[in-house]
């Protein structure tokens, strides 16, 4: 079973879309991560949930608007998407909020 | 804003050889400190952490932390072909929990 799954995998569309991509984990850590991969391969936090709860918030446009459901899920929807929005989109989950586990990534491609 | 600095590379080093990557981080109050593997076109997974001054071991692996210096260092013994890969720094302050990557540094072990 995948630790942390999440979909669609890869994610192809036109700027001034709306898209959502969804993150599960069967680890049962109390938190969860967005994070956002440039072409230069730079990992930054976007958002942070403990328990369903917000727990970090970087200066991230109000496009974005992350969503837990329950503990196990941090989905993510960005509206009115953007050439610059482009990248790969890691969730991850941390027990204890130290080390992190990663799921796949999304590709997202605004064209 | 609390920074993590890692060369880029490549590291280019012949199979066999030792590989040091390097890392420094700006802020004084960091608790711990990961490195992660990331292949191309794959999620980070983690192969280090430490959390004390000195070094740590676990197969080829030796991370060393020296927090007067705020650096902190991978070594990788008897570099194999396999260990091609970018290696990222990731710290976590000691306020809320955040883990700021570094750019990563792309190593190249060359048969």
């Amino acid at each position: 079973d995948t630790a942390v799954s999440q979909t669609p995998k890869y994610l192809v569309t036109q700027m001034g879309n709306d898209k959502s991509i969804k993150c599960e984990q069967n680890l049962g850590h109390d938190t969860m991560y967005w994070y956002k991969q440039d072409s230069k391969k730079f990992l930054k936090i976007m958002f942070s949930y403990n328990n369903k709860e917000l727990i970090i918030n970087e200066t991230v446009p109000n496009r974005f608007s992350p969503k837990s459901p329950d503990k196990a899920h941090l989905n993510l929807h960005i509206n009115s998407l953007e050439l610059g929005d482009s990248a790969v989109y890691f969730c991850a989950s941390s027990p204890r909020g130290e080390k992190l586990f990663f799921g796949s990534g999304t590709q997202l491609s605004v064209l | 804003q609390k920074e993590v600095e890692q060369n880029s590379g490549p590291l280019s080093v012949p199979e066999g050889a030792i590989a040091s990557l390097n890392c420094t981080y700006s802020d004084r109050g960091s608790q711990s400190f990961f490195w992660y593997r990331q292949y191309s076109g794959k999620s980070p997974e983690l192969i280090m952490f430490i959390y004390s001054n000195g070094d740590k071991e676990d197969g080829r692996f030796t991370a060393q932390l020296n927090k007067a210096s705020q650096y902190v260092s991978l070594l990788i013994r008897d570099s194999q072909p396999s260990d091609s890969a970018t290696y990222l720094c990731a710290v976590i302050d000691g306020g809320y929990q955040k883990v700021t990557f570094g750019t990563g540094t792309k190593l190249q072990v060359i048969p």
